[in-house]
């Protein structure tokens, strides 16, 4: 079965400056996507960047970026410049690939709590 | 904005209770899924339905149920309701229910059994 871990439950970093959230993720299929998904305060469920695994390129964002390391099995969060409304809750999500069962479901990481400071 | 709605925002009620909640898709998705997500914990899928047909079932309780109406509008049941089925419940929609569409998150309701 597929799992999605997060291994920094907390981070926090002053405004401007860059962090990155890890996520690793253990699956056997060659073809999957990935997500990062922000919950703000108000506890909306947003879409911040989705990678596939067959690209090799990184996916990027405007001030969102991500480290894809397919072999490692890693998908990074970068922010850049991060900002005050960046405070939010990061969650990694992993989906399989189209099959005969049908199951889409996204697997989810417990999530990082990232603080921006002023 | 996502573009799909979810009623009521917050419920409140009892153990023993039953309530029912609601999720309307972005416009033109014919796949909803059912999320639970517990105090600062991840998402734990439910259910999915495309266009009115159970598709897959994750870790949902026997006391819960749903299902999607023709007009793909959907509705999750929560029944004898316990203290531990506090939570927040999300639905998100896709176009045609297959892995590589990014699911649309609804804002939520927020359930308290007391």
């Amino acid at each position: 079965a597929q799992t999605v871990t997060q291994s920094q439950p907390e981070m926090s970093v002053q405004e401007a400056e860059t962090v990155t959230l890890s996520c690793t993720y253990d699956t056997s299929e060659s073809n999957y996507y990935l997500f990062w998904y922000k919950q703000p305060p108000s506890r909306q469920m947003i879409l911040v960047i989705r990678q596939e695994a067959y690209k090799q390129q990184n996916a990027t964002e405007n001030r969102f970026s991500v480290n894809f390391q397919k072999a490692a099995k890693s998908f990074s969060l970068k922010i850049s410049d991060s900002q005050l409304g960046d405070t939010a809750m990061y969650f990694c999500a992993f989906m399989k690939p189209e099959s005969m069962d049908s199951n889409y479901q996204l697997i989810w990481g417990a999530g990082t709590k990232l603080i921006i400071k002023p | 904005d996502s573009g799909v709605t979810q009623t009521p925002k917050h419920l409140i009620t009892a153990t023993g209770q039953r309530v029912t909640l609601r999720c309307s898709p972005r416009s033109g998705d014919l796949s909803v899924y059912w999320y639970q997500q517990s105090l600062d914990q991840g998402l734990q899928f439910l259910i999915q339905y495309y266009n009115g047909e159970e598709r897959a079932k994750g870790n949902i309780l026997e006391r819960f149920s749903a299902q999607q109406f023709p007009d793909l509008h959907s509705e999750l049941n929560l029944s004898s309701l316990e203290l531990g089925d506090s939570a927040l419940y999300f639905c998100a929609s896709t176009g045609a229910g297959r892995p590589q569409e990014t699911q649309y998150f609804g804002p939520g309701t927020r359930l308290l059994v007391l």
